[in-house]
Order: structure tokens, then sequence, then C-alpha cells
């Protein structure tokens, strides 16, 4: 059974920092790109990014660029998530996403974790 | 970057009733890149559709997609009780991924 199970949200002041978790399981995490993606209740669904299979490249939503470092360790098959200098407009539940290889849909999300950035 | 628009807002329907939730893209889309997603409260969205009509793991026969142009379409059959949530399409594009705002079906 495949599992995504994320860690690491909570509350932090703005331009501060948190670094997001997901544990992977139940498939092949070396294999598909991941991706993470935010929602909060006022902008609904918005992709944050993603890495590919062997973590050679990244592409991040403009929101993002230059503040979150998506990565990935295949050997512990985790998914990370650093993010700096965090917004307000950051806040939101962030999940972990497995990508549909080859069709640009994601297949697979985790439960998510609540980031909260207020001071 | 692709802007997705769904429509309506919010469908009120019964159950046994046919549903129809549209997105439209503001440039074109390729239809292998456009997926369907269903999101009830306190869950994480669910794939229902990728490749605009192609059912995901699982899914019902029900659910079923379609596109023409940069009109894409969710249609769901004999609404069961479990089909009310948020419907969310979306799209990947040139190193950018997009979704709608999402339409809510409600029981009437």
């Amino acid at each position: 059974e495949v599992q995504l199970v994320e860690s690491g949200g909570g509350r932090v002041q703005p331009g501060g920092s948190l670094r997001l978790s997901c544990a992977a399981s139940g498939f092949t995490f070396s294999s598909p790109w991941m991706h993470w993606v935010r929602q909060t209740p006022g902008k609904g669904l918005v992709w944050v990014a993603a890495i590919w299979s062997d973590g050679s490249s990244t592409m991040y939503a403009d929101s993002v660029k230059g503040r979150f470092t998506i990565s990935r360790d295949n050997a512990k098959n985790t998914l990370y998530l650093q993010m700096n200098s965090l917004r307000v407009e950051d806040t939101a539940v962030y999940y972990c996403v497995r990508d549909l290889t080859h069709w640009g849909a994601f297949d697979y999300w985790g439960q998510g974790t609540l980031v909260t950035v207020s001071s | 970057e692709v802007v997705l628009t769904q429509s309506p807002g919010t469908l009120s329907l019964s159950p046994g009733d046919g549903a129809t939730l549209s997105c439209r893209a503001s440039q074109r889309v390729s239809s292998v890149n456009l997926a369907w997603y269903q999101q009830k409260p306190g869950q994480a969205p669910r794939l229902l559709i990728y490749g605009s009509s192609n059912r995901a793991t699982g899914i019902p026969d029900r659910f079923s997609g379609s596109a023409s142009g940069t009109d894409f379409t969710l249609t769901i059959s004999r609404l069961e009780p479990e089909d009310f949530a948020v419907y969310y399409c979306q799209q990947y594009g040139i190193s950018s991924y997009s979704f709608g705002q999402g339409t809510k079906l409600e029981i009437k």
C-alpha cells in the first residue's frame, strides 16, 4: 500500500524557516517525480514544487522561488521541503504528492501537514 | 501560466441525478495533461481522471471525462451519496502546474 506521511509543520513567525519531511513507503520511491502542493481555504490548491526521480532537476512556483527548496533522499525514501523567509501568505496545509509518470497528474497524496506563519 | 476556470461554483443536485462539471483553460492545454480530483472535508484530494478521460485505479465507471479544445468536462452519472464533495481540475504545462478553483457538488 502506498503511503506518504508528512511531518514538520507548525507555527512560525514571518521571516522564519521550517523544514517539512515526507516519509514514503509501499512503492519504489526512486522512480517517480515527487511534488509538494499546498491548500488554503481562500485560494484552494496550489502546486509548490517538483523534483525529478533522481533529484537532478527541480521546479518551483513563482511564489516560492528563491525561498523554498525541494530535495529528496532516495536511500531514506524521504522527500523534503526547506522553507525560508516565510510569509503570512505561506500559511496552508502542505501535501506530499506522488507524480503519475507521463501524465502530469498526482496519483497519491499524503494527509497533509499544517504550516501557520503568524506573529 | 495557464488559468483554469471551473463552473459552476456550486452545483445542487439529488442522489440519482447526473452531474456535469466544466473546466475551461485560458490557453491550449494538452488533453494528456488534464486531471480531475475529488476532495471531501478533512481529506486529501483523490485522483479521479487523468489524461482527460482515463479513470484512475478504483474509480467507478459512473465517472467520465472528456475534452474539446480548451474545454474539459467531468460527468458523473447516477450520483451516489458519497459523490457529494468538491471537485478540482488540474493541468500540467511547461514547467508549471495549476488547479481550478473547484466546484462544490452539494445535496439539493
